[in-house]
């Protein structure tokens, strides 16, 4: 079954200290890793798109990592601000005819002042 | 930069009742498609429709009807609601170019609350 899964669910940091999002995922056939950030009450949007061929993509101070053998990925945010506080989630796309998307639940972040 | 259009907001439904979700994408995009959000788990996907007039089922699709007779226009619709079909419901638009990397964009959803 494809499943996508993330963690820790929920995470409290300082604003300014870095953190890291872990992704596991067993979907097949593989087409692409997307990292979604969704603020409360809102609809998630895209932070980074990565292929089977890439392992590291930035937007900004968030950073995505992919190891294809693995099936792992992490999402590394630096430099945090408190407007980084919302839910990260992870969705890997299997390659058919039609972006099919498997959801995690998410990993809740909170950047304390 | 309208982008993906999702009315109403927010809905309280009596159970029994029927009602339609509109969803409208600005970018000219082929795939369009519905999901809901329940806490502790991950988008599901309901119905999507790879163009005009092609629509398809999803992973949760029983209770609820598509149609996309425009290229701008997918409307969700709720048969009779039942009160398991309290969630909160994205609908999302994106390109057939790039052989399916290319980005999803969502709406802001739709908060529905069936009694």
């Amino acid at each position: 079954k494809n499943q996508v899964e993330q963690s820790p669910q929920s995470l409290i940091i300082l604003e300014g200290k870095n953190c890291t999002l872990q992704c596991n995922y067993t979907v097949s056939p593989f087409s692409n890793l997307r990292w979604y950030k969704q603020d409360t009450g809102r609809g998630p949007v895209s932070l980074t798109i990565m292929t089977f061929s890439e392992n590291t993509k930035s937007n900004g101070r968030y950073t995505a990592t992919l190891d294809a053998d693995t099936k792992q990925s992490s999402l590394h945010i630096t430099a945090s601000q408190l407007s980084d506080s919302a839910s990260y989630i992870c969705v890997v796309s299997a390659n058919t005819g039609f972006q099919k998307l498997v959801f995690g639940t998410g990993t809740r972040l909170l950047v304390s002042p | 930069n309208a982008g993906v259009t999702q009315t109403p907001k927010f809905q309280v439904l009596k159970t029994g009742q029927s009602m339609t979700l509109q969803c409208a994408q600005d970018m000219n995009h082929e795939y369009m498609s519905w999901y809901r959000q329940d806490p502790g788990m991950g988008l599901r996907l309901i119905h999507y429709s790879v163009g005009a007039g092609i629509t398809d089922q999803g992973e949760v699709p029983n209770g609820y009807n598509v149609s996309r007779s425009t290229t701008e226009d997918f409307p969700l619709r709720l048969l009779s609601a039942a009160p398991s079909q309290t969630s909160v419901y994205f609908c999302a638009s994106s390109s057939r170019v790039l052989q399916g990397n290319s980005e999803a964009f969502f709406g802001q959803g739709t908060r529905l609350t069936v009694v």
